[in-house]
């Protein structure tokens, strides 16, 4: 297994149109966190999954974000009619949780959105 | 609320010396668990090191050691025998629970120099 992959790692839009990203946990993960980062700051949490249920969203995702997890492997992040102030690093994580106890969250290369 | 704070933006340091990068938090929580996760410039981020709150022992994970004052709600991180490998932005992070998710401080960014 490689990691936490992403899909794409970059992308460029203009404000009003839609995007969507792609993330792929570690295969054995039931866990996956999608996190937001701008530029010189910390991630912020988004949103997470515990297999295929979302368990928690972040007041920082608005109505325009949508993600989901349909068979509790890959995710997919949407944003809809972008604004400038979309553009970021949206990195995504994953985690096995067993017993109760979550482990290391291991994280993906992002995916760099820049809103024209 | 949880909250991380670090207040050194950016600090430099000799290969080869030490360095110690300071954090504070806050947290209602008693039992909880601290990181420092390490970011080298467009690299992903990688777990350094972990703290669980129960434990008084202080972490330690090969050149890197953490001093825990939980009274005081601090967590800093010590680099020994600094590397060029180690430039990279470093971000102190807590986690309320063993099923949470993780709350990142603004990151401290380190440079190492030759």
């Amino acid at each position: 297994d490689t990691g936490v992959s992403q899909d794409p790692r970059h992308k460029i839009t203009k404000r009003g149109q839609n995007v969507t990203f792609r993330c792929d946990p570690i295969s054995e993960h039931n866990r996956l966190y999608w996190y937001r980062q701008t530029l010189g700051q910390g991630p912020e949490f988004l949103t997470y999954f515990q297999n295929e249920a979302q368990l928690e969203k972040s007041r920082l995702l608005s109505d325009r974000f949508s993600a989901e997890r349909p068979k509790g492997s890959f995710s997919t992040l949407e944003i809809q009619r972008t604004e400038q102030g979309d553009s970021a690093m949206y990195l995504c994580a994953s985690s096995l949780m067993v017993s109760g106890v979550n482990n290391e969250q291991f994280f993906g290369p992002g995916t760099r959105l820049t809103v024209l | 609320a949880q909250t991380v704070t670090q207040s050194q933006p950016e600090m430099s340091v000799q290969e080869a010396e030490t360095v110690t990068l300071s954090c504070t938090y806050d947290t209602s929580e008693n039992n909880y668990y601290l990181f420092w996760y390490k970011q080298p410039p467009s690299r992903q981020m990688i777990l350094v090191i972990r703290q669980e709150a129960y434990k008084q022992q202080n972490a330690t994970e090969n050149r890197f050691s953490v001093n825990f004052q939980k009274a005081a709600k601090s967590f800093s991180l010590k680099i020994s025998d600094s590397q060029l490998g180690d430039t990279a932005m470093y971000f102190c992070a807590l986690m309320k629970t063993s099923y949470d998710k993780v709350i990142f401080g603004p990151g401290t960014s380190l440079s190492v120099i030759p």
